[in-house]
């Protein structure tokens, strides 16, 4: 089994909405991540955990915010979003950091209004 | 840091014929190197991966070819079908940071 799923997946928010987006495996992976796609452009990367500690922040605007409550889960807190975050929030998760498979989930579709 | 080039951007075949993509990376202590196939509406599907010490892989209709030392890696897929029409993105990873580094994307269209 190698499935990540995500919810929800589709999001329409405020500019001044909080909302959560959540994603979950259960392949016993101990890395996980956080990834933005837009339309026709490759998924960029935005957090990586390692055995649910923060490994990585490529300078993601602190509106973001990253939780990893277990090694199962891992969540991505919005605030105060601006139109041009509008994208797909993609989730993955591998073995471990070091050169392992990366697995994602279907994404969220995240419309900013 | 890292850079991945992917070429063609967009691609059109035949089905029955075969697609080729080439990537080029520019940090040579990259060892790790997967191929994903997105579909419209889904997420990125790893169909393909190949590890640096290790010259060809092959799984049923695909294969995926690396030379280290032009720094080049390809996939290929024979006698394609229609629902191999995606999005297909390379990627390079070098470090212990878990980080891929993807190339722009080849928009593959197989022709019925």
């Amino acid at each position: 089994d190698t499935e990540v799923t995500q919810t929800p997946k589709h999001l329409v928010m405020g500019m001044t909405n909080k909302k959560s987006l959540k994603c979950e495996q259960h392949m016993g992976h101990r890395a996980m991540y956080w990834y933005k796609q837009k339309a026709k452009k490759p998924p960029e990367l935005m957090f990586v955990y390692s055995y649910e500690k923060l490994s990585i922040n490529e300078s993601v605007p602190s509106r973001f915010s990253p939780e990893c409550p277990n090694s199962s889960l891992l969540n991505l807190h919005l605030h105060a979003l601006q139109p041009e975050d509008s994208a797909l929030y993609l989730c993955a998760s591998s073995l471990g950091l070091s050169s392992y498979e990366q697995y994602f989930g279907p994404g969220t579709r995240l419309t900013v209004t | 840091g890292e850079n991945v080039e992917q070429h063609p951007s967009t691609l059109s075949v035949q089905e029955g014929d075969s697609a080729v993509i080439k990537c080029t990376y520019s940090d040579s202590a990259s060892n790790y190197f997967p191929w994903y196939k997105q579909e419209l509406g889904k997420g990125p599907q790893l169909i393909i991966d190949i590890r640096s010490n290790v010259g060809e892989k092959k799984d049923q209709r695909i294969a995926v070819t690396l030379n280290k030392t032009a720094k080049h890696f390809s996939l290929h897929i024979t006698e394609t079908q229609p629902e191999d029409s995606a999005v297909y993105f390379c990627a390079a990873s070098s470090s212990n940071t878990g980080k891929l580094i993807f190339g722009q994307g080849t928009t593959l269209q197989v022709k019925p």
